[in-house]
């Protein structure tokens, strides 16, 4: 069975700061990993994904994430931080099940920004 | 294209009542699914689909049924209201698996007295 950890379930940091969000993983297969992002009153979206290339993953906006999978971790960073990424993260992974893959969802991190 | 579109925005429902949460797509999608979003839980998968008349369960699909009879629509229908049920519910779909990138509706917002 898969599940996701989410260590931190709000973050704050400084306009211009790095962000660092944690997330853990546990899988039997090899998983396919994910964060979301989802501003207020919005659906989500996809900001970066890992499926056994690289390891180290570049997304949109700035951010990117590495793949570790002696520490079962997939954290988020960004080397500076800004105003429009405050917003709930989200760490999903997959796992193939003969096809029928489904989504496991982290519990979420809120990211606020100090002006 | 108008990518995932959910009907309706918001719902309040008494309990006992049934309705249908509608979702549909125009991106040709085979995989759909349906989630609810509950503070501090995250989302979690209630039924999935991956093709026209193929559909499963997810992590929590009691009190909830879905069907597939076309590739563009998947609604969820709820049988029997509960306040349990008090959510948002989040439609998705992707080309063909849980490892595609899932594209998300905007989501209904339902409330159960």
């Amino acid at each position: 069975a898969q599940s996701v950890t989410q260590l931190d379930s709000h973050v704050s940091v400084s306009e211009g700061t790095p962000v660092l969000l944690r997330c853990n993983y546990s899988s039997s297969y090899s998983p396919s990993l994910f964060w979301y992002v989802q501003h207020p009153n919005k659906g989500l979206q996809l900001l970066l994904k890992y499926t056994s290339a690289a390891t180290l993953v570049k997304g949109i906006n700035g951010f990117e994430a590495e793949f570790k999978k002696s520490e079962t971790s997939f954290h988020l960073t960004k080397p500076s931080a800004h105003m429009s990424d405050a917003a709930e993260y989200f760490c999903v992974v997959s796992e193939a099940n003969f096809g029928n893959e489904k989504l496991t969802f982290g519990t979420g991190t809120r990211l606020t920004i100090i002006p | 294209n108008a990518g995932v579109t959910q009907t309706p925005k918001f719902q309040v429902l008494k309990t006992g009542q049934s309705m249908t949460l509608q979702c549909a797509q125009d991106m040709n999608h085979e995989y759909m699914s349906w989630y609810r979003q509950d503070p501090g839980m995250g989302l979690r998968l209630i039924h999935y689909s991956v093709g026209a008349g193929i559909t499963d369960q997810g992590e929590v699909p009691n009190g909830y049924n879905v069907s597939r009879s076309t590739t563009e629509d998947f609604p969820l229908r709820l049988l029997s209201a509960a306040p349990s049920q008090t959510s948002v519910y989040f439609c998705a779909s992707s080309y063909f698996t849980g490892s595609d990138t899932q594209y998300f509706g905007p989501g209904t917002r339902l409330t159960v007295l």
